[in-house]
């Protein structure tokens, strides 16, 4: 079955303690990317990757650092989290295709508390 | 911000047809129309997308107009676990990042 996991679905830690969010797809799809969605502003798109070791910075990237070193890893790394990352977030993988329109698949979320 | 106008919420009858309505009079002649759907706080879920033909699939339509200005996703017979927010989202071809507006909220009523 086609899919992205996310893991942990649900994490608690304290501001400062630094975490990891792993983000894996079995559809050997090249691009993969992370958002956050908060209430009232959507979904917005925190860092993305076109292929492996090729990554950039979304639309809100403070804060964050990613990698990846395989196709179908991307995890989402908070160094020092703070309270204003406390978040849901979804990672998001499909292929790349050049000039069509493609779906994307995305995770079932990971719902970050930092206090 | 978000290319497109969506009503922010709709109730339809179960059984019933679901037309969700989308507005994107800014769109260019690569961009797709894509619809995805977040049921509670799940993953957003892919439904269809199209640029300028109608596409029809085994979940939903999409009817685009002619000038391509609005659009409307059809979900021929509702059901209650067709509850979800609904997202019309303009892309395009070639590129990978999606513009979430705060999507239409449909609820499905028994």
């Amino acid at each position: 079955e086609a899919q992205v996991t996310q893991n942990p679905r649900y994490l608690i830690t304290v501001t400062g303690k630094k975490l990891t969010v792993t983000c894996s797809q079995n559809m050997n799809h090249e691009y993969m990317s992370w958002y956050r969605q908060d209430p009232g502003l959507g979904l917005r798109q925190i860092y993305y990757s076109m292929n492996v070791e090729v990554t950039d910075k979304g639309d809100v990237p403070e804060g964050y650092k990613v990698s990846r070193k395989e196709k179908r890893n991307f995890p989402l790394i908070l160094e020092s989290p703070s309270p204003n990352q406390t978040s849901l977030y979804f990672c998001a993988s499909s292929e790349q295709v050049r000039f069509r329109g493609t779906e994307a698949f995305f995770g079932q979320g990971t719902r970050l508390t930092v206090v | 911000d978000a290319k497109t106008t969506q009503p922010t919420s709709m109730d339809c009858a179960e059984g019933r047809a679901a037309n969700l309505p989308c507005n994107h009079s800014t769109i260019s002649g690569n961009e797709y129309v894509y619809w995805y759907r977040q049921i509670h706080s799940q993953g957003p879920q892919y439904i269809i997308h199209g640029l300028k033909n109608n596409e029809t699939n085994e979940m939903a339509s999409l009817i685009i107009t002619e000038d391509r200005k609005s659009s409307t996703l059809i979900l021929p017979h509702a059901t209650l676990r067709d509850t979800a927010v609904y997202y019309c989202i303009v892309r395009p071809g070639g590129t990978y990042k999606y513009i979430f507006g705060t999507g239409t909220r449909l609820k499905v009523l028994a």
